[in-house]
């Protein structure tokens, strides 16, 4: 079963509000999760690293007050899109990292994704 | 729905190597075919990509050609480096399909050692 839960799938909103999605592993600990974003017929994008108790690095050209990174706990991460507008629609999902696994072969696992929509 | 399938790892090669790590495929639509890279303690990365059959991506001696026929997208290299260790994933992005953007293997580790 999954071991990355993201939360909505979907999302549809309208400009200028704020949207909120999860990411959270669930029979690990994360310690580190990877947010990326992907537009149309390109490839995944990293945004960010978020890393529990401690800021999120972004990546250059991502701006830090548009999408809000917030890792509270071990097993949750949260991206915001605030005030969104439509070139914020876009793909967005998240990986987490099992440090406990990280010998193994996957040690990364993904969320099923959230596709955002901005009207 | 669609699924990715990659060769369980580890896959451990000597310096020089030739390397092949498996990527099966199903998709409902026409999908475009990745290959991502995650070097230790970084987040993903794309090696290359292929959009239509009999397309061939490659990028740093690695290639990978879209089969339609056989539903298929390996990666090679002829020639592996230690600096090449990582976990590699395929995954494909189907357009058509709204529920699901994008679907990843479920990653292959390569250990190349001196």
């Amino acid at each position: 079963g999954a071991v990355v839960s993201q939360h909505p799938s979907w999302v549809i909103c309208k400009s200028g509000t704020s949207v909120k999605i999860e990411c959270r592993s669930l029979d690990f600990q994360a310690t580190t999760m990877f947010w990326y974003r992907q537009f149309p017929k390109q490839s995944l994008m990293l945004m960010a690293t978020s890393n529990e108790g401690s800021k999120a690095t972004y990546e250059q050209g991502v701006e830090k007050d548009k999408f809000l990174i917030n890792h509270a706990s071990l097993t949750l991460s949260t991206l915001t899109v605030t005030s969104a507008h439509p070139e914020d629609s876009s793909f967005y999902i998240c990986s987490a990292q099992n440090p406990r696994r990280s010998s193994y072969n996957s040690p990364l696992h993904f969320g099923n994704g959230t596709r955002l929509t901005v009207t | 729905g669609n699924s990715v399938t990659q060769m369980e790892g580890p896959v451990t090669l000597s310096e020089e190597a030739f390397l092949t790590i498996n990527c099966t495929y199903t998709a409902t639509g026409y999908p475009s075919l990745f290959w991502y890279v995650q070097y230790p303690g970084e987040g993903l990365q794309l090696l290359l990509k292929a959009t239509k059959a009999d397309d061939k991506g490659s990028n740093k001696g690695f290639e990978a050609t879209y089969r339609k026929e056989t539903t298929s997208f390996h990666l090679e290299k002829g020639s592996v480096q230690v600096s090449d260790s990582a976990v590699y994933f395929c995954a494909l992005s189907d357009e058509d399909n709204a529920g699901n953007m994008l679907t990843f293997g479920g990653g292959t580790r390569l250990m190349v050692k001196p």
